[in-house]
């Protein structure tokens, strides 16, 4: 079955340490997204890729970092500038844009990150 | 910035009983889109809707995109423990292709 997979699923760390987060999909899409969830918050977006090789700020990028070298990878790297990490993080892809019709955003089950 | 201001932010309600929740914003859209979560999962779509005035329907849930273009609203008929969840409406940022924005969502609760 075609999907996203995130992993791991639960992932704790020591402040002032990097982290990476997984993100793997399988659809054949090829615009991959990262958000942050926390609660009351609602969904914010990190930094998004429309096509291999490329990226885009979201709206908190700060502290963050990706990569984009394979169309079905977009890893998050988390990284000790961000001052408040711990939070639950939703990667996503869709077909093309998310906003075109017909492009509905996939979100995979997402990594609870604990920093402490 | 253009926002999506979703209410109400929970709802307690008893099993069997309807729902009714929305989304307004200042600025028009060209696009509703209504997800939900489930506790610990990523959220899943389910109603898109693309011209003003439409009504969709997935099952009991039911979503209309509003003759304005500023307000969607999504119903839930005879709610069941498993519709339970987060639901968030979202929309095209400034009508583009390539970003979409979320409320804040409703976050629903079923009584036994």
């Amino acid at each position: 079955d075609g999907g996203i997979t995130q992993s791991p699923k639960y992932l704790f760390r020591k402040e002032g340490q990097n982290v990476t987060l997984s993100c793997e999909q399988n659809l054949n899409h090829d615009a991959m997204y990262w958000y942050r969830q926390d609660p009351g918050q609602g969904l914010r977006l990190i930094y998004y890729s429309q096509i291999v090789n490329d990226f885009q700020k979201g709206d908190i990028a700060e502290g963050y970092s990706v990569s984009r070298e394979k169309k079905e990878s977009f890893p998050l790297t988390v990284t000790s500038a961000q001052k408040n990490p711990t939070a639950f993080y939703l990667c996503a892809s869709s077909r093309w844009g998310q906003g075109a019709v017909n492009s509905p955003l996939h979100f995979g089950n997402g990594t609870r990150l604990t920093v402490t | 910035g253009q926002q999506l201001n979703q209410s109400p932010q929970s709802m307690f309600i008893q099993e069997g009983e309807d729902v009714s929740m929305n989304c307004t914003s200042s600025s028009i859209f060209n696009t509703w889109l209504w997800y939900k979560q489930d506790p610990g999962e990523g959220p899943v779509l389910l109603i898109a809707l693309y011209k003003a005035g439409e009504l969709t329907s997935n099952g009991r849930l039911t979503a209309q995109f509003g003759i304005t273009r500023k307000d969607s609203f999504l119903n839930i008929s005879a709610s069941i423990p498993s519709d339970v969840g987060i639901y968030f409406c979202a929309g095209p940022y400034m009508n583009r292709d390539d970003k979409i924005i979320f409320g804040k969502g409703t976050r629903l609760h079923i009584l036994p």
